[in-house]
């Protein structure tokens, strides 16, 4: 049964920095991962997918990378800036036609 | 990019009637619709996937006779919360997959709807 970890579960970092999210799972057999963005009471932002046979997709200060044979993720953020404050979630399809959400960061951009 | 809508975003409901929950593909064609829930604090827990014409696959402990599921077109799945209780009350959210690009595997989620149940 595939399972999705994300590490840290909450992350506070100061206003400028750069930050790595991580994401691990346990099933390598995927078709693809993707990271979102969740505001607080509202829905699902896609921020990234990566198919099963690429290795990273970039999208403006948002990077991240698949390594599928060690099942992990990451989710890099450049320049973090208050408003990247969310919940950033972690997703696999799995070969079962699942998708299977990790728990999340909390990320809080401080000021 | 392809939409899809959620309908209502909030409801509250007594405690023992049925709410239905409405989810649009508007620019695509879904032959694929899956409903999650999530609780405060919580990842999406996957309920079922419904496809169009057919009847919904429910996963491992959700009951199929509590949550109706409805996918009558292409574009419109429905989720009916019956005899609703306190403990339902939740986050709502559907995706659905586009019919003409299902090697990507991709799904499209909607904005969620809150249900309460008091």
């Amino acid at each position: 049964k595939q399972e999705v970890t994300q590490i840290p579960a909450a992350l506070s970092v100061p206003e400028g920095e750069n930050l790595v999210l991580n994401c691990s799972f346990t099933d390598s057999a995927i078709y693809n991962l993707q990271w979102f963005r969740q505001d607080p009471g509202k829905g699902l932002t896609s921020l990234l997918l990566i198919q099963s046979s690429q290795r990273e997709q970039t999208s403006g200060r948002l990077n991240a990378s698949l390594d599928k044979s060690s099942g992990r993720s990451t989710l890099y953020i450049a320049a973090s800036q208050p408003g990247d404050s969310a919940t950033y979630l972690c997703a696999v399809v799995s070969r079962d036609d699942k998708i299977i959400f990790g728990k999340g960061t909390r990320l809080h951009i401080l000021p | 990019g392809a939409v899809v809508s959620q309908h209502p975003s909030r409801v509250i409901c007594k405690s023992g009637t049925s709410v239905k929950i409405e989810c649009r593909s508007l620019d695509f064609q879904a032959t694929t619709m899956f409903w999650y829930r999530q609780f405060p604090k919580q990842s999406l827990m996957l309920m079922a996937t419904s496809n169009e014409g057919s009847k919904a696959t429910y996963e491992q402990g959700v009951e199929k006779d509590k949550f109706l599921i409805n996918h009558a077109s292409l574009t419109l799945s429905t989720l009916t919360v019956t005899s609703a209780h306190p403990e339902d009350s939740s986050f709502y959210i559907c995706s659905a997959r586009d019919r003409v690009l299902p090697s990507s595997y991709e799904q499209y989620f909607g904005p969620g709807t809150r249900l309460t149940v008091t």
